[in-house]
Formats: C-alpha cells, sequence, structure tokens
C-alpha cells in the first residue's frame, strides 16, 4: 500500500524557517517525480515544488523562488521541504504528493495527510 | 488568482446532473495537456476523480465524467447525490512554469 506521511509543520515566526519531510512507503520511490502542493486556510491547491527521480530538476512556484528548496534521499524513502525566509502568505497545509501518468500529462494518485504551517507572530 | 478557472461554486437537486467547467490557455490545457480532476470533501485530502480527461480510477462511479475540448475542460456529474457535495478542482501541466496548475475549486452543494 502507498503511503506518505509528512511531519515537521508547526508555528514559525515571519522570517523564520522549518524542513518539512515526507516518508514514503509501499512503492519504489526513486522511480517517480514528487511534489510538494500547498492549501491555504479556506483556499485552493497550489503546486509549490516538484523534483525528479535523481534530484537533477527542481521546478518552484515563483512565490517561493530562493526561499524555499525541494530535495529527496533515495535511500530513505524521503522527501523534504526547506522553507525559509517564511512569510504569513505561506500559512498552509502542505501535502507530499506522488505523480503518474505520461510526461507533462500527469496526475497526482497519491496524497499525504498533509501538515499544517502557521506563520504568525 | 488561479491559472486554470472554474466557477467558485454550482449546484443541484438530487438526482440532477451538474457540469463544472475549467478553461485555460494555450500554455497549458490549448497545449494539448491532459486536464484532471480531483474531488475533496472538507477536512480530507484531495482524491483523484477522473484523469487523462476522460477516465476514472477503480472505485469512482460512472456517474463522474470529463471532457475537454481546446482550452476548456468540464466535469459531468449526473444523478447527484447528497455524498457528492464536496470541493472539485481541475489540475493539467503548464508548460510555462514546468508545473502543475490547478483551478481555483468549485464547491458543489446537493440542495
Amino acid at each position: 500500500e502507498v503511503q506518505l506521511v509528512e511531519s515537521g509543520g508547526g508555528l514559525v515566526q515571519p522570517g523564520g524557517s522549518l524542513r518539512l519531510s515526507c516518508a514514503a512507503s509501499g512503492f519504489t520511490f526513486s522511480n517517480f517525480w514528487m511534489y510538494w502542493v500547498r492549501q491555504a486556510p479556506g483556499s485552493g491547491l497550489e503546486w509549490v515544488a516538484n523534483i525528479n527521480q535523481d534530484g537533477g530538476e527542481k521546478y518552484y512556484v515563483d512565490s517561493v523562488k530562493g526561499r524555499f528548496t525541494i530535495s529527496r534521499d533515495n535511500a530513505k524513502n524521503s522527501l523534504y521541504l526547506q522553507m525559509n525566509r517564511l512569510r504569513a502568505e505561506d500559512t498552509a497545509v502542505y501535502y507530499c504528493a506522488r505523480i503518474s501518468g505520461p510526461f507533462r500529462k500527469y496526475y497526482f494518485d497519491y496524497w499525504g495527510q498533509g501538515t499544517l504551517v502557521t506563520v504568525s507572530s | 488568482q488561479s491559472v486554470l478557472t472554474q466557477p467558485p461554486s454550482v449546484s443541484g437537486a438530487p438526482g440532477q446532473r451538474v457540469t463544472i467547467s475549467c478553461t485555460g490557455s494555450s500554455s497549458n490545457i490549448g497545449a494539448g495537456y491532459d486536464v484532471h480532476w480531483y474531488q475533496q470533501v472538507p477536512g480530507t485530502v484531495p482524491k483523484l476523480l477522473i484523469y487523462g480527461n476522460n477516465n476514472r480510477p477503480s472505485g469512482v462511479p460512472d456517474r463522474f465524467s470529463g471532457s475537454k475540448s481546446g482550452t476548456s475542460a468540464s466535469l459531468a456529474i449526473t444523478g447527484l447525490q447528497a455524498e457528492d457535495e464536496a470541493d472539485y478542482y481541475c489540475q493539467s501541466y503548464d508548460s510555462s512554469l514546468s508545473g502543475s496548475v490547478f483551478g481555483g475549486g468549485t464547491k458543489l452543494t446537493v440542495l
């Protein structure tokens, strides 16, 4: 059974940092692109960052470029999101998600339960 | 503002048919990239409903169907049931962003 379990969320002051983790199991982690998707309270879904199978390709939504870093450790079946210089507008539930399907036609077939990040003083 | 545009809300009575539209542009839906749909009951994780424009994962009732034409796509739900009340999101790939994009979501109310 595919499982994605996020951790690392919490309350942080503006300008602070957090590192999210996602532990994957039930599939060959190193074979899949992985994503972080977030959902602000009462809002829709937003792609944050993605990373290819070996970590050599990474892409970010403009609003987090230069502040967030996505990474993975295939030996540990884990995905990470280092979030620096956090802002109030980064407050959201952050989901780790696996994609499946053809290149550029992929979809999110498995999601973690999410971890809440609250940026507030 | 989301890259893909959906109506904020739709409603229908039990047994009726409703459709939810999703409008994109030449860098996403119009470029030929597939559209996928997710259902999210408030407080829960999004669930894949339709993939590859019109395919249902195992376990999704055939009351749900998808279509795509040009720069737009639609999700149709027939035989509305109370349990269908949820938020629905479309998703595609955007070549100008090198990542996935979502619609803003549509809240379905079953009257």
